[in-house]
This record gives structure tokens, sequence and C-alpha cells, in this order.
């Protein structure tokens, strides 16, 4: 186990609507990245918090945003969810300048977008 | 940019055998670190091994261990003794170190792994 908790475990959502999932990191980690998996591929990086303020963020559209919460909590949301939205997420926490570059990753939640 | 290429998309292997994974990587950094990451069917991404760019050594734990080829960008998995609870995704990963701390990982298209009894 990484500590690390997410939820929900699945849900499903029509086209269009909007969506909040959400994460827990380990307790003391200043950092949580959110990473998009489609069905067979590797995770891709959506984005990044550090101490509550977004820190880097990969090749996706506005309508993927983000909180992080001064308890280590976080959410990812998305707006106007499209079909291709279909994936896994995973969070995943760290301690900034840790030196160890380690990454513990949530169990996923499962999104469907019909 | 920095791509990791895992050019098995399926390997399997009998119990109590030897088994390695493949990975290439591209970059122009110097100084960066490579993971091995095992996705379970439980979907949880667990660390398997890191290897810092830096250290010619070849990291290991336990079962597994790694042959890292830094002139070539090569960066294999070996596990030995596989054990059926070894079957998974596998995902090589790629991270470059910065002033600022963590940075985001770069990941393949990972392995799928079947153990075989």
């Amino acid at each position: 186990e990484t500590g690390v908790t997410q939820s929900p475990t699945h849900l499903i959502k029509t086209r269009g609507q909007q969506v909040t999932l959400r994460c827990s990191s380990q307790s003391g980690h200043n950092t949580v990245s959110w990473y998009q998996q489609a069905l067979g591929q590797g995770p891709q990086f959506i984005f990044q918090y550090y101490r509550e303020e977004e820190n880097g963020r990969g090749n996706f559209p506005p309508r993927f945003s983000g909180l992080q919460f001064p308890n280590y909590s976080s959410e990812l949301n998305v707006n106007a969810l499209e079909l291709d939205d279909s994936a896994l997420y995973l969070c995943a926490s760290s301690l900034k300048l840790s030196g160890t570059y380690e990454q513990y990753f949530g169990p996923g939640t499962r999104l469907t977008v019909t | 940019a920095q791509t990791v290429t895992q050019s098995q998309p399926e390997m399997s292997v009998q119990e109590a055998e030897t088994v390695t994974l493949s990975c290439t990587y591209d970059t122009s950094e110097n100084n960066y670190y490579l993971f091995w990451y095992k996705q379970p069917p439980s979907r949880q991404m667990i660390l398997v091994i890191r290897q810092e760019a830096y250290k010619q050594q070849n990291a290991t734990e336990n079962r597994f261990s790694v042959n890292f080829q830094k002139a070539a960008k090569s960066f294999s998995l070996k596990i030995s003794d596989s054990q059926l609870g070894d079957t998974a995704m596998y995902f090589c990963a790629f991270m470059k170190p910065s002033v600022s701390g963590n940075t985001p990982l770069v990941f393949g298209k990972g392995t799928r792994l079947s153990v075989i009894a």
C-alpha cells in the first residue's frame, strides 16, 4: 500500500457533463501530480500542484483543472466531458525536494464517458 | 522532449524462470532518473526499482535488477525466479530532475507480463 487513496473507484458520466475526482495524498507530501491513463497506454501527465499552486501542466486543455488543499487532499475537475476523456485517472503524491524523486500512486478512478 | 519506448507489448514466463523486459529512451539530458513501475490488475502503480543516471552500478532490489546502458539509452528489467504475483503491466518511466524538485514522469506504453504456473 502506498498510503494514497482516490475516490470514487468507478464513475460513469455523459458527454458534456462535469466531473470531480478526489485524491488523498500520503501524509506530509506537499506535491500531487495527476495522470491520465487511456486503455492500453502508459499514464500521461496532466498537471502537478505544489503548496496549493499549479506547478506544471502537460498537454491538456484548460477544461482540466485542479485544486490542492492544506490537508494533503486534492481534486481533478474536468468540464464539458468528451468521449476521449474515458480513462483511468491516477494521482501521485511526493515530497518536493526530498531528493528521492519517488512518486506514490493511488489506485485510480476509472471514468467512463458515454 | 523525452520519449520512452517499450517494444514488447506482451511477454510470458514460466514460474521460477527468468525474464527480461526491454526499455529504450531518448533524451539530451545527462542527469536523470529511470524507473520501473508494476501495475497489477488492482491498478495500483507500484515502484519496482529506480536508477540514477549518474550511477554506473546497476540497481538491484531482491529478485529485480536492471541493465542500464547509458550510451545506448537502454534500461532493461530482469526478473529472476518469477512468481505468479509478478503477473502485471510493467512500465518504464523517465524523470528529469530540476532545481524546483519533483518533475513529471514520462512513461512508456507498458509490457504485459504473464507468469505461467
